[in-house]
């Protein structure tokens, strides 16, 4: 199995720009995730989905939007993109049990300049 | 609202010795999950151990285990017999009963082994 697969790995994008973070997990989980990690700090949830056609927001959605139309994906829209963006970005998923263990991608690197 | 402390920024320890990384939350919560997270330079998000607010007894998984206080709402890490393979940053994360295991995380320990 691979898990929770993330691309790209490392993205540079210009003031304005617009770009999908693609999020794929292949172990049938119904809850997804996406966090920001900003430098030297903690995780933030920026959007979550209960499964397919259920999105709602997290602590830190401003400049994001996401769609959830299969099981499997859960990508990332960033519109606009700004320097605050600049930022890595987790997928992850769970089965969605109370307290399941959330299981991560290996991450985005996005820089905005 | 639900929040994750972690008062170390940076830790370091000796190889072969042991170490303890502090962590506290706030919550209203009486049901509720904690974790702690391991990041090596690799940028991976690894679990390391979970804990049921429930359960009195306290999480072990090899080297790793936690001091789990209910009443004072402390969660600390303690790693025995530290391997150069330790290193990594640690956090620590949250979750309760109805927040469809969404993780609520602290800001990080940065564990140094030295050899």
């Amino acid at each position: 199995n691979a898990g929770v697969t993330q691309t790209p790995k490392f993205r540079i994008l210009k003031i304005g720009q617009s770009m999908t973070l693609q999020c794929t997990q292949d172990m049938n989980h119904n809850y997804m995730y996406w966090y920001r990690q900003d430098p030297g700090m903690g995780l933030k949830l920026i959007y979550y989905s209960v499964g397919a056609g259920i999105t709602d927001k997290g602590e830190v959605p401003n400049g994001y939007n996401v769609s959830r139309s299969t099981t499997e994906d859960f990508p990332l829209r960033l519109e606009l993109a700004a320097p605050s963006q600049t930022s890595v970005y987790f997928c992850a998923s769970s089965y969605g049990a109370r307290g399941s263990p959330l299981h991560f991608g290996n991450g985005t690197r996005l820089t905005v300049t | 609202a639900q929040t994750v402390t972690q008062s170390q920024p940076e830790m370091s320890v000796q190889e072969a010795e042991t170490v303890t990384l502090s962590c506290t939350y706030d919550t209203s919560e009486s049901d509720y999950y904690l974790f702690w997270y391991k990041q090596p330079p690799s940028r991976q998000m690894i679990l390391v151990i979970r804990q049921e607010a429930y359960k009195q007894q306290n999480a072990t998984e090899n080297r790793f285990s936690v001091n789990f206080q209910k009443a004072a709402k402390s969660f600390s890490l303690k790693i025995s017999d530290s391997q150069l393979g330790d290193a990594a940053m640690y956090f620590c994360a949250y979750s309760w009963e109805t927040s469809g295991s969404r993780l609520t995380f602290g800001e990080g320990t940065q564990l140094t082994v030295n050899p």
